[in-house]
């Protein structure tokens, strides 16, 4: 079964904008994982947050983890017609034995 | 590009038949996991090897089986192939000490489809 939910399922902007993106899960977990995805290939780790962690940076990127409200949001600054792609969160179950996933956002950024 | 790397890239196979995909993990990584991906869905966990033995599985039937190898690559298997096991195969490889806190690193995958 899927851990994480992503919302928006699709997202759409212009180059230059920001993406924002969001997920939700809903057992605790040790960490949160942002995966990238191009078009059905392998799966790019973008950023690793711990649980004890709220804000995490990385080039563009910016995550943040509420683990009260079992959420976590990836935000692509000043985005490219190259950061289209899907992105996934994933949660670690027992010793990161079973990452779960969610369905992902498909973000389509427009030159 | 990760370390890892899958084969074959590409499979086409007939209901019933068997399959093995292969997978060599990244160099110094001793773990190896399994997932399978849908179309317009996200990876579901399979199993994962851990100094070849399964150290873990998720909700798939036992004709769903795999190995790992001395030097930690890895292979799936399956068998009585069904329609619905159309679908891409990722391995990814992580490595030892917190494994809690372990990035998985993942190989391009193996697009299987079932006629």
């Amino acid at each position: 079964s899927q851990q994480g939910e992503e919302d928006p399922q699709a997202l759409s902007i212009q180059e230059g904008e920001n993406a924002t993106m969001n997920c939700s899960y809903k057992t605790s977990i040790n960490n949160l994982q942002w995966y990238r995805q191009n078009s059905g290939r392998g799966l790019v780790h973008l950023i690793l947050i711990r649980s004890n962690e709220r804000e995490k940076h990385s080039g563009r990127l910016r995550v943040t983890l509420d683990t009260s409200k079992k959420s976590s949001s990836l935000l692509i600054t000043a985005s490219r017609a190259a950061d289209t792609a899907s992105y996934f969160c994933a949660t670690p179950q027992y010793n990161n034995n079973d990452m779960r996933f969610g369905a992902g956002t498909r973000l389509t950024v427009k030159p | 590009e990760t370390g890892v790397t899958q084969s074959p890239t590409h499979l086409i196979k007939t209901r019933g038949q068997q399959v093995t995909l292969r997978c060599s993990s990244q160099s110094g990584h001793n773990t190896v996991s399994w997932y399978q991906q849908a179309l317009g869905q996200g990876p579901q966990f399979i199993f994962q090897y851990y100094r070849e033995e399964e150290n873990g599985r998720g909700n798939f039937p036992p004709r769903f089986s795999g190995l790992q190898f001395p030097n930690y690559s890895s292979e799936l298997n399956v068998n009585a192939l069904e329609l619905d096991d159309s679908a891409l195969y990722l391995c990814a490889s992580s490595g030892t000490g917190a494994l809690s806190y372990n990035e998985q690193f993942f190989g391009p995958g193996t697009r299987l489809t079932v006629l």
